[in-house]
């Protein structure tokens, strides 16, 4: 059980695009999934939080506006990378809870975005 | 921001040998969790142990927590090459809900 996807695993566009992502909870319902972006052989870095219904919640220093969050239902939350540029080239990973409050996430397999 | 910081950056070991990994943090925690990442993959959960526990351990897995000293270690014992990949602590905290802050992990190679 508890399992993540991330559609697409893998994507290349050009500069200036618009780039969506998407993350599913599928056999669980996620009332919250978060956003990390990681930079080759760095950490993960937090970028948003994702609620089901509600505005996300953004970390300090990640744009709004360049980073749209929509958590439509329960188990789906996407990430569009708007007027996408080489220096968002990263990988994107989303993980989601049951319930918040809950300490484990269960992370998707990420997606390879590759701006050209 | 990574408030985490783990030692070694990187750990090449033999298989068969054991492999500790390091975690410091710097805030209060109620968890301490370790992930692993096999590479271009996401993340797996490996054990949690709560800031009132000191050890706990997991299969070939152990964990140790202190919090007086805001640190952690993560032993993996009999390592075999299938080992292999990054592993992560993650601190969460009573005022962060369920988000977590990442250390900036260990890369662990292990050779057959």
């Amino acid at each position: 059980g508890a399992v993540v996807s991330q559609h697409p695993s893998r994507v290349i566009c050009k500069s200036g695009t618009s780039v969506k992502i998407e993350c599913r909870s599928l056999d669980f319902q996620a009332t919250t999934m978060f956003w990390y972006r990681q930079f080759p052989k760095q950490s993960l870095m937090l970028m948003a939080t994702s609620n089901e219904g509600s505005k996300a919640t953004y970390e300090q220093g990640v744009e709004k506006d360049k980073f749209l969050i929509n958590h439509a239902s329960l188990t789906l939350s996407t990430l569009t990378v708007t007027s996408a540029h080489p220096e968002d080239s990263s990988f994107y990973i989303c993980s989601a809870i049951y319930t918040w409050g809950a300490r484990e996430q269960f992370f998707g397999p990420g997606t390879r975005l590759t701006v050209l | 921001s990574q408030q985490g910081e783990e030692d070694p950056q990187a750990l090449s070991i033999q298989e068969g040998e054991n492999a500790t990994m390091n975690c410091s943090y710097k805030t209060s925690i109620n968890n301490l969790q370790w992930y692993r990442q096999n590479s271009g993959r996401g993340l797996v959960h490996l054990i949690l142990i709560r800031s009132n526990e000191r050890e706990k351990h997991s299969g070939r897995l152990r964990v140790t927590l202190d919090t007086s000293k805001k640190s952690s270690s993560l032993l993996i014992t009999a390592s075999r090459a299938a080992d292999t990949a990054s592993y992560f602590c993650a601190t969460g905290s009573q005022t962060s809900g369920s988000r977590l802050t990442f250390g900036e992990g260990t890369q662990l190679t292990v050779n057959p």
